[in-house]
């Protein structure tokens, strides 16, 4: 079974600043992660997805995630905090083949100050 | 524009009340995911339907039901048996069941005990 944990139930950072959410996962098999973002009172929407195709992957608005296998980490960075940013992120896993169930992690709460 | 709604966006139950919370799809997706969410707790799966007349149960599907009768609709019933049903309902759909596949979300159901 896979599971994931999320440093820090709360990350604050000041406008300008550099965002880093940490997310460590563990899986039997080779992982697919996620990473998705959620505002007030909404659904979840998609960042970006690690499928092995490259380890450093790019998603929406600025953000980005590197796969570590060593770490088994997948923490997400964006080099320039804006207001808008400020949200739940949630890091999701599934282990792979015929293992198709997506795990979440327990969110972090991005606050940006200005 | 494609995509997910459900409805209403709240919705009230009194004791020993069955409610239905409304999903329906035009993504022409083939699986639909049904998630609570709780602070704090990150996602949890309900049910899950890869096609028609399909389902299966996720973590937690004690007091709640299902039906998948058409592609594009998963509703879910949280019966008088969950005792405990206030929370953030979420529903989810992908192209297909897989690892790899992105689950797309709906806005969400808030549902609150009278």
């Amino acid at each position: 079974a896979q599971s994931v944990t999320q440093l820090g139930s709360h990350v604050s950072v000041s406008e300008g600043a550099l965002v880093l959410l940490r997310c460590n996962y563990s899986s039997s098999v080779p992982p697919y992660l996620f990473w998705y973002v959620q505002y007030p009172n909404q659904g979840l929407q998609l960042l970006l997805k690690y499928t092995s195709a490259a380890t450093l992957v790019k998603g929406i608005n600025g953000f980005e995630a590197e796969f570590k296998k060593s770490e088994t980490s997948f923490h997400l960075t964006k080099p320039s905090a804006h207001m808008s940013d400020a949200a739940e992120y949630f890091c999701a896993v599934t282990g792979g083949g015929s293992n198709y169930k997506l795990t979440f992690g327990k969110g972090t709460l991005l606050t940006v100050n200005p | 524009d494609g995509g997910i709604t459900q409805s209403p966006k709240y919705l009230f139950r009194k004791e020993g009340q069955n409610v239905t919370l409304s999903c329906e799809q035009n993504l022409n997706h083939d699986a639909m995911y049904w998630y609570r969410q709780d602070p704090g707790q990150g996602l949890r799966l309900i049910y899950y339907s890869q096609i028609v007349n399909d389902f299966q149960k996720g973590d937690i599907a004690e007091g709640y039901s299902v039906s998948r009768e058409k592609k594009e609709s998963f509703p879910l019933t949280v019966t008088s048996a969950q005792k405990n049903p206030t929370a953030f309902y979420l529903c989810a759909s992908s192209p297909r069941q897989g690892s790899s596949e992105t689950q797309y979300f709906g806005p969400g159901t808030r549902l609150l005990v009278l």
